[in-house]
């Protein structure tokens, strides 16, 4: 089975703190997704990656930023938390292009509060 | 532009029967595929059925189904005989290529289901 795996499933941090959101996949996949879920504005995508050391802004980037180093692993970096990035932070991973149904799997998710 | 729509915020539906969740998206690629999630109260994403836009069949995995109309551009999912469990948001998905070697996702605002008994 696919494991995607985050770090944290609660965080709570002081607004101004640098955050680190991890996430690990053990199953080779090329690309790679931060997402942020609210209440009625459904998922809503920061970052991705398609390979190490690439990234690609999503549609909200602003405040965030990312890391891979190595393909398994993709964090997510809040460089000065602010209450506006109370949340639920999703990462997910998919095989990549050539793949038939190339499917999304999901970690279980941060819960982030920024006091 | 990308877009999935999900018009319905919450359903119901009696234990035992069947649901269908309604789900249009709007792309002008020609290949792209159209998935069906799961996200119980725990809050993880379950991946439940996947549909190619050349399938010309609609796919199936045990009680859930996806009703494809292509030329209407609508990827319903079934869901038959109804369980407690199937209480839970779904989001309907569309996967289309991004630039360079990559695909991006785009997500519905979900439906909440509520299974009563």
């Amino acid at each position: 089975d696919v494991k995607v795996t985050q770090s944290s499933r609660y965080l709570v941090k002081r607004t101004g703190e640098k955050v680190f959101l991890e996430c690990v996949q053990d199953m080779d996949h090329e690309n790679m997704f931060w997402y942020r879920q609210d209440p009625g504005l459904g998922l809503r995508l920061i970052y991705f990656s398609y390979d190490v050391k690439m990234k690609e802004k999503g549609d909200i980037p602003e405040g965030y930023s990312v890391s891979r180093e190595k393909k398994e692993r993709f964090s997510l970096i809040l460089e000065s938390a602010s209450t506006n990035q109370t949340s639920m932070y999703l990462c997910a991973s998919s095989p990549g292009t050539g793949v038939a149904k190339n499917i999304q799997y999901f970690g279980a998710g941060t819960r982030l509060s920024v006091l | 532009a990308q877009k999935i729509t999900q018009t319905q915020p919450g359903m119901f539906v009696q234990e035992k029967e069947a649901v269908t969740l309604d789900c249009t998206y709007d792309t002008s690629d020609q290949s792209y595929g159209l998935f069906w999630y799961k996200q119980p109260s725990s809050g993880e994403m379950i991946f439940l059925i996947y549909q190619g836009s050349y399938d010309e069949q609609n796919a199936t995995e045990g009680r859930y189904s996806l009703n494809f109309q292509k030329a209407r551009k609508s990827a319903n999912l079934v869901i038959s005989a109804s369980q407690l469990g199937d209480s839970a948001m779904y989001f309907c998905a569309m996967r289309v290529r991004a630039g360079g070697t990559g695909n991006q996702f785009y997500f519905g605002t979900g439906t909440s289901l509520t299974v009563i008994p």
